[in-house]
């Protein structure tokens, strides 16, 4: 089965640190989203991204994270620096061209702590 | 716009009893419907979807949703519940032509023995 990859799967950093998470989408999909779920605010869409540009990253605080797409099969989420309230599961989702006929496959997310 | 409502945060059922997640959606245009399951400490799956045609669906583990467009409602049920289905089940909506998903609040099966 086609799968979206996350590393890491879990991160514990000192708040002030950057932390990178990584995401490889499935091959051939051109749409990924970045989401946030915690137990207060449930699933959040932070941003998503269309054949690497970014479409929409409304739901990202600008001044300490940033998305990137470097190529097809990698997309980044970059906190710097990091805050305690930054703890949280992410995840990250691909979709083809069309997506919501098809749905969204998710990866396994990465626990991110903060302490 | 789009927006998904997921009544009750928490339900219990027996295990055999019927199991019935409720999700009304408010959209704007024709809509796509969605029901995910995220089992702990893993990613959302797809369990099934409406998109055209036939508006009861069948999907993975039992599961099946029906669209009723005059209720703007996309409910979930299986006849029987299983100790496996103890998860937390989100329904999303989506439009027809387009990418983007907006998901519900999640409601959390617990499946007593």
């Amino acid at each position: 089965d086609a799968r979206v990859t996350q590393t890491p799967r879990d991160k514990v950093t000192e708040m002030g640190q950057e932390v990178t998470m990584r995401c490889q989408p499935i091959l051939g999909h051109n749409t990924v989203f970045w989401y946030r779920q915690t137990m207060m605010q449930g699933l959040e869409l932070l941003a998503y991204f269309r054949n690497r540009a970014p479409l929409d990253d409304s739901g990202m605080p600008k001044d300490r994270f940033s998305a990137e797409m470097p190529d097809a099969t990698l997309a980044t989420l970059k906190i710097q620096p990091s805050e305690p309230r930054d703890s949280a599961v992410y995840f990250c989702a691909s979709a083809p061209t069309g997506g919501s006929v098809y749905g969204y496959t998710f990866g396994s997310g990465t626990r991110l702590t903060v302490v | 716009a789009q927006s998904v409502t997921q009544l009750g945060s928490h339900v219990s059922v027996s295990e055999g009893a019927l199991v019935l997640l409720r999700c009304n959606y408010s959209s704007s245009v024709p809509p796509y419907l969605f029901w995910y399951v995220q089992y702990p400490n893993q990613g959302l799956q797809l369990l099934l979807k409406y998109t055209t045609g036939a508006t009861l669906v069948k999907g993975i583990n039992g599961f099946e949703a029906e669209f009723k467009k005059s209720e703007t409602s996309f409910h979930l049920t299986k006849p029987s519940a299983h100790m496996s289905d103890a998860a937390e089940y989100f329904c999303a909506v989506g439009p027809q032509g387009g990418n983007k998903l907006v998901f519900g609040a999640g409601t959390i099966l617990r499946v007593k023995s």
